[in-house]
């Protein structure tokens, strides 16, 4: 079964702290794709990152960066001297890599919603 | 390019009613996906359109159902209803045609069943 678990529910930090928001996932397949999404209090979801099973390569883009293990099957986002306007609520999903049919759907986890106080 | 949208924004119906929601998808974008929000549930996918078909479904009721059309722009509709069905309802579009495709979204409608 595909699963994918955020284990911190709610995280509460000081502006320019960094912070790492953590995604465990389940999966037997060996291709996969793992996507970041933020949600803002606007409510729009907003695509950060997708990552397939093949590259696990880190990346970073500006304050944001994600690290990508399979050997503990987590893909683990970390943001860097957050900002106010990182205030949202955080989703990690999986997709399945082969298969038709329901085999397509995004598999998301619970959310970490992240408060950045000033 | 315009992002997804979707109207309602916001919508206020009482039990037994039905309603629907439209969602017109990124220009190109042939797939469709429809999920509800609620805070203890999180997302959960409802169904995926692609080219006029539903490819996918998720485990609701019968009485949600969806349709696209040729434009690729999509309606949900739910018929009856519930208390319960109070929730976001997202709207998502991609190109459809390869699996790696991400997902965007639109801002939401949000429905209170009075």
């Amino acid at each position: 079964a595909q699963k994918v678990t955020q284990a911190q529910t709610e995280i509460s930090v000081v502006e320019k702290e960094d912070v790492t928001l953590d995604c465990v996932y389940e999966t037997r397949d060996t291709t996969y794709y793992l996507f970041w999404y933020k949600q803002p209090p606007s409510g729009e979801l907003v695509f950060l990152i997708r990552r397939n099973s093949f590259d696990e390569q880190n990346e970073i883009s500006g304050r944001y960066s994600w690290n990508f293990q399979k050997s503990t099957s987590s893909f683990n986002f970390t943001i860097t001297a957050s900002q106010v306007v990182d205030s949202a609520v955080y989703f990690c999903a999986l997709k399945r890599g082969l298969g038709g049919g329901n085999n397509r759907k995004l598999i998301w986890g619970l959310g970490t919603s992240l408060a950045v106080n000033p | 390019k315009a992002g997804v949208t979707q109207t309602p924004r916001y919508l206020i119906k009482t039990r037994g009613q039905q309603v629907t929601l439209s969602c017109s998808p990124i220009s190109g974008h042939r797939s469709v996906s429809w999920y509800q929000q609620t805070p203890g549930q999180g997302l959960q996918f409802l169904f995926e359109y692609f080219s006029e078909t539903q490819r996918n479904k998720g485990n609701f009721p019968g009485r949600f159902s969806g349709r696209q059309f040729s434009n690729s722009r999509s309606e949900m509709n739910v018929s009856t209803l519930e208390l319960g069905d109070s929730a976001l309802y997202l709207c998502a579009s991609s190109l459809g045609d390869r699996r790696a495709n991400e997902q965007f979204f639109g801002p939401g409608t949000r429905l209170t069943v009075l």
